[in-house]
């Protein structure tokens, strides 16, 4: 069956330390997008790639930083880890044709940074 | 600027009634709508949507209504069990009026629902 897969599910790191999380997708989708939950905000467009080579920023991309070279991976760096990244991240992809706007999330990983 | 709000961070309901959650947006260009249903330590899970040319949408014990002259949505489950207890999340979508290749979606912040046995 196909699926959506984050990696690590758990990180602790520390202040100043670059960290990248994984997301990979078995849809075949051409649109994956990357958010943070955080309480009293919801969820957070952070980076969003509608394909391979493109990517593009969402509301919250400061310190953020993704890169698409192919359809299954859309990886989430952060280049110098702040305890306000301290936050639980979400995948999600979509595909094409009728159902576009639907989303389909990953389970999620749950980054401290100490 | 929150375009997608919802306004009760969390609801009880007793087990067997209607769980009615609602959603208010502000940006007009909004043409499809989306609940979310999320479990602790889950991702969120799709539930049910509805297109800005319909003003209903109904699956099993699930349905959307769309008021668009309010810009309001809600989401009723009838009757509620102990399972749904979860957060909801609304979600919105421009992408029919920005034209091809918008595919974002803008959340509400969720309203957690607990069905009591």
């Amino acid at each position: 069956d196909a699926e959506i897969t984050q990696s690590p599910r758990h990180k602790i790191t520390e202040t100043g330390r670059q960290v990248t999380l994984a997301c990979h997708q078995t849809w075949n989708h051409n649109n994956m997008f990357w958010y943070r939950q955080d309480l009293g905000h919801g969820l957070r467009l952070i980076h969003y790639s509608y394909g391979v080579q493109d990517t593009n920023k969402g509301e919250v991309s400061d310190g953020y930083s993704v890169s698409r070279s192919n359809t299954e991976d859309l990886p989430l760096t952060l280049e110098s880890a702040a305890s306000s990244q301290t936050s639980v991240y979400f995948c999600a992809s979509s595909g094409q044709g009728i159902n576009t706007d639907t989303q389909y999330f990953g389970p999620g990983t749950r980054l401290t940074v100490l | 600027d929150q375009q997608v709000k919802q306004n009760s961070p969390s609801l009880s309901v007793q087990e067997g009634r209607i769980s009615i959650l609602n959603c208010d947006y502000t940006n007009s260009m909004f043409d499809y709508f989306l609940w979310y249903k999320k479990y602790p330590a889950e991702g969120p899970t799709f539930l049910i949507s509805i297109s800005s040319i319909k003003d209903k949408n109904e699956d099993g014990r699930f349905t959307v209504f769309l008021n668009k002259s309010a810009k309001h949505l809600s989401l009723h489950i009838v009757p509620s069990q102990p399972g749904d207890s979860a957060v909801y999340f609304c979600a919105a979508s421009a992408r029919l009026n920005s034209g091809a290749g918008s595919y974002q979606l803008t959340f509400g912040k969720g309203t957690k629902l607990s069905v009591i046995p």
